[in-house]
């Protein structure tokens, strides 16, 4: 297990269609947060979950967004009703435990969404 | 409304020299503090970390420094290596108190470029 996997890298899509990313944590994390990343930005919190369960939405997340953990391994983003505005790097982490643990999150390479 | 900002977009240091970069916070809440690294195409990757109760920790060639009241933390890299050219983030949390946020809130990032 080398890192966060998330797929996939790189996704064009026009506007109103659904989308769905997948991110895979390292297999003994319990924690997997998702962020968002637009460009001169920094990383946005969207949502986390401790095993399967959602724990936390930032309002950021708006009903058009959904995200799941069904059995606390891997994790899926969907965007239903693509918007220009949700054109950014979606990017995933996971933890073992707090950030206040000491270790940071693993972050994974992200997915980088275009809608034209 | 940033509540975690890094007010240099970008900062030029040659090979061997101090780096200093710096970052500050409105939110008195934030108790725990990070520092990401990121390259092109990748995720941010965690540095180095400082717990509100302390006032500096030190990595190797990184240390952080933490003014609480001043609400400012600098992240110095001596000496600087090519290899050190990235956007670096600063990102803060709180103890999550029963409910409370897990996410972190990053700064917009510092370009840290070096110079050979």
């Amino acid at each position: 297990d080398t890192g966060v996997s998330q797929n996939p890298r790189h996704k064009i899509t026009k506007r109103g269609q659904n989308v769905t990313f997948r991110c895979d944590p390292i297999s003994e994390h319990n924690r997997l947060y998702w962020y968002r990343q637009t460009l001169g930005q920094g990383p946005e919190f969207l949502t986390y979950f401790q095993n399967e369960a959602q724990l936390e939405k930032s309002r950021l997340l708006s009903d058009r967004f959904s995200a799941e953990r069904p059995k606390g391994s891997f994790s899926t983003l969907e965007i239903q009703r693509t918007e220009q505005g949700d054109s950014a790097m979606y990017l995933c982490a996971s933890s073992l435990g707090l950030a206040q643990a000491g270790l940071g999150y693993t972050f994974g390479s992200g997915t980088r969404l275009t809608v034209v | 409304d940033q509540q975690v900002k890094q007010n240099s977009p970008s900062l030029s240091v040659q090979e061997g020299r101090i780096s200093i970069l710096n970052c500050d916070y409105t939110n008195s809440m934030f108790d725990y503090f990070l520092w990401y690294k990121k390259y092109p195409a990748e995720g941010p990757t965690f540095l180095i970390s400082i717990s509100s109760i302390k006032d500096k920790n030190e990595d190797g060639r990184f240390t952080v420094f933490l003014n609480k009241s001043a609400k400012h933390l600098s992240l110095h890299i001596v000496p600087s290596q090519p290899g050190d050219s990235a956007v670096y983030f600063c990102a803060a949390s709180f103890s999550n108190s029963g409910g409370g946020a897990d996410g972190l809130t990053f700064g917009k990032g510092t370009h840290l470029i070096i110079q050979p």
